[in-house]
């Protein structure tokens, strides 16, 4: 079964710190990957996308793939208490064609301290 | 960018009463849409896709006699909650693939909350 983990949290970092959120994946294959932002009662918003290894940056937002570990991860810099949400992993699973699913983790809580 | 509008936001019903929710696209064309559902404190669970002109597509466990799921054109899916029970009080959210090709990933609606009373 295809599968994306992430650490359920919560994570709790003081305000101006770096948050590091993780996420692996089974899908060797997989080849795109997101990191989406849900706030309580709120539906997720996509904060990055990635298909490449290596790092991505946008703002104060990194993403960071590694296909050979199967490891995917976003770092936010000078974390802010309006960053505190739940952040979603999603791998998009390719069946082929124009088939496919976007297959999301858990979801990792984060909690930025003033 | 694309949006994806979704409404209600809220809907309270009573216990045997069907609702209706719907999703549309705006601006762009969604030929495919997934509908999720989300207890609080849990993960999005993928319910079921609709497919623009054909039937949809269930995950296991999902009973599609009751979460009726109909795409009639390719700007609106809906999704009818029938003879709805207290234990179907969830978030429900849609989704449509942001662009041609679903692999850059999917907009939300704003998602609805149900509560069965």
């Amino acid at each position: 079964q295809k599968e994306v983990e992430q650490n359920s949290g919560p994570l709790s970092v003081p305000e101006g710190a770096i948050a590091s959120l993780n996420c692996t994946y089974s899908d060797r294959g997989s080849q795109s990957f997101f990191w989406y932002r849900q706030y309580s009662g709120k539906s997720p918003e996509l904060i990055m996308f990635i298909y490449s290894n290596g790092d991505k940056e946008d703002g104060r937002f990194t993403a960071q793939l590694n296909k050979a570990s199967q490891y995917v991860s976003l770092l936010i810099r000078d974390s802010q208490p309006s960053d505190s949400a739940t952040y979603l992993c999603a791998v998009f699973m390719d069946y082929g064609g124009s088939q496919g699913n976007l297959i999301f983790g858990k979801g990792t809580k984060l909690s930025v301290k003033p | 960018g694309a949006v994806v509008s979704q409404h209600p936001s809220r809907v309270i019903c009573k216990s045997g009463t069907s609702v209706k929710i719907e999703c549309r696209s705006l601006d762009f064309q969604a030929t495919t849409m997934f509908w999720y559902r989300q207890f609080p404190k849990q993960s999005l669970m993928l319910m079921a896709t609709s497919n623009e002109g054909s039937k949809a597509t269930y995950e296991q466990g999902v009973e599609k006699d009751k979460f009726l799921i109909n795409h009639a054109s390719l700007t609106l899916s809906t999704l009818t909650v029938t003879s709805a029970h207290p234990e179907d009080s969830s978030f429900y959210i849609c989704s449509a693939p942001q662009y041609t090709q679903p692999s850059y990933g999917y907009t939300f609606g704003s998602g609805t909350r149900l509560t069965v009373v």
